[in-house]
């Protein structure tokens, strides 16, 4: 089974930085990779999809990239309501299998 | 506005069973597949199983492959999952979720990402 590495596990940014997620899978999948955000005591919530398709509604300061084995989540401001934790998710066939996290917080 | 309410979660003994519903409304549901994804406490997002829309394809994590069943009544827009010889590591909160617009199953799989999900139920495993 393809396994999904994100990194890094946790970071602390201050409000305005640039935020960048890593997102690794162990063989290729083309673009099929999602990205959810989960804030505290939330249900998680789709910000991207095909890899760099942003959800409708989703601020713009979210973009993604990448194909095959390599993808980024990317926040081109970091706002105080960014405070999450980031998902990947490849989706190409089962298992649709989730990254392990990346924990978002302020500095 | 789609909607999804999941409800059977509970306190069940090792070894016992339990059944999660997820009522779905706001879409036509036999033509999209469904997922069940489930959270431990403090712990990231495991994918559980996926139905294919006209519930003739079923897939499973190996984690639950066995003990797990998953299923779909159309006529009344329910998703469903049986779940059996319940261990301490099925603790979780378990979210339904549809597959996105654009989603599709084929011969040996389903391809899609999940929006939106409901709210969960939580599963406690314990004696």
């Amino acid at each position: 089974d393809i396994q999904m590495t994100q990194s890094p596990s946790s970071l602390s940014a201050s409000v305005g930085d640039r935020v960048t997620i890593t997102c690794r899978a162990s063989q290729g999948i083309s673009n099929y990779l999602a990205w959810y955000q989960q804030k505290p005591g939330k249900v998680p919530n789709l910000l991207i999809y095909a890899a760099s398709t942003l959800q409708s509604g989703v601020p713009s300061r979210f973009s993604g990239s990448g194909s095959g084995t390599d993808f980024t989540l990317t926040i081109s401001s970091l706002q105080p309501e960014d405070v999450a934790t980031y998902y990947c998710q490849k989706y190409n066939s089962a298992p649709l299998t989730f990254g392990g996290g990346t924990k978002v917080e302020i500095k | 506005e789609v909607q999804l309410l999941e409800s059977g979660g509970g306190l069940v003994q090792p070894g016992g069973s339990l059944r999660l519903s997820c009522a779905a409304s706001g879409f036509t549901f036999r033509k999209y597949a469904m997922t069940w994804v489930r959270q431990a406490p403090g712990k990231g997002l495991e994918w559980v199983s996926t139905i294919s829309g006209s519930g003739g394809g079923t897939y499973y994590a190996d984690s639950v492959k066995g003990r797990f069943t998953i299923s779909s009544d159309n006529s009344k827009n329910t998703l469903y999952l049986q779940m059996n010889i319940l261990r301490a590591e099925d603790t979780a909160v378990y979210y339904c979720a549809k597959f996105g617009d654009g989603g599709y199953c084929y011969t040996d799989s389903c391809r899609g990402w999940f929006d939106p999900w409901g709210q969960g139920t939580l599963v406690t495993v314990s004696s």
